[in-house]
């Protein structure tokens, strides 16, 4: 079975710092890797998704992703945090289902402050 | 091109009643899924729905059930509510194209309160 770890509950970073939200899987065969943000009292958006090719994945608000299959990680990074992206963030993989089907696991989450 | 569209976006029951939230998808995507996310449990996969069929299903009691029309809205009920049910309800749909590399989005959810 697939399984995701976010072994960080929470992530504190200056504004203007680089961030990196870690994320490692568990999966038999290629994995299909997302990241997804959740602000308060809202729905899960989509950042980025790894499903093959470049290691480096580039997502939406300046985010990117760095696939390293050896260590089998994921994480989640962006050169310069703004106060704006303190949110809680998910890890995800895809689920390979003998009947196909999209279905995500998700890791626990990890609550990213940035602080002026 | 809309969202995921959930409705209601937040109501409250009592034990014991059934509540039914919807879901309607992005324009052309046929798959829909529903999680429950919560604060213990985080986010947990209920069913998933393709062509009116519930294709995938999740750890979770009978009592939570769901369907999909033929213009692929979906519904999800859950009866005889207990104060656990209380969460986040999220609806996400995909396209179902080959090779596993769909986006899957999601809906702002529908928060359920039981008291």
């Amino acid at each position: 079975a697939q399984s995701v770890a976010q072994p960080e509950d929470q992530v504190n970073v200056a504004e203007g710092n680089p961030l990196t939200v870690k994320c490692t899987y568990s999966v038999s065969g290629n994995p299909y890797l997302f990241w997804y943000v959740q602000y308060p009292n809202r729905g899960l958006q989509f950042l980025l998704k790894y499903i093959t090719g470049d290691n480096l994945v580039k997502g939406s608000y300046g985010f990117e992703a760095e696939f390293n299959k050896s260590q089998t990680s994921f994480h989640l990074k962006k050169p310069s945090a703004l106060v704006s992206d303190s949110a809680l963030y998910f890890c995800a993989v895809r689920d390979r289902l003998t009947g196909g089907g999209n279905k995500l696991t998700f890791g626990t989450g990890t609550q990213l402050k940035v602080e002026l | 091109k809309a969202g995921v569209t959930q409705t209601p976006r937040y109501l409250i029951k009592t034990r014991g009643q059934q509540v039914t939230l919807s879901c309607s998808p992005i324009s052309g995507h046929r798959s829909v899924s529903w999680y429950q996310q919560t604060p213990g449990q985080g986010l947990q996969f209920l069913f998933e729905y393709f062509s009116e069929t519930q294709r995938n299903k999740g750890n979770f009691p009978g009592r939570f059930s769901g369907r999909q029309f033929s213009n692929s809205r979906s519904e999800m009920n859950v009866s005889t509510l207990e104060l656990g049910d209380s969460a986040l309800y999220l609806c996400a749909s995909s396209l179902d194209s080959p090779g596993q590399g769909n986006t899957i989005y999601f809906g702002e959810g529908s928060w359920l309160t039981v008291v």
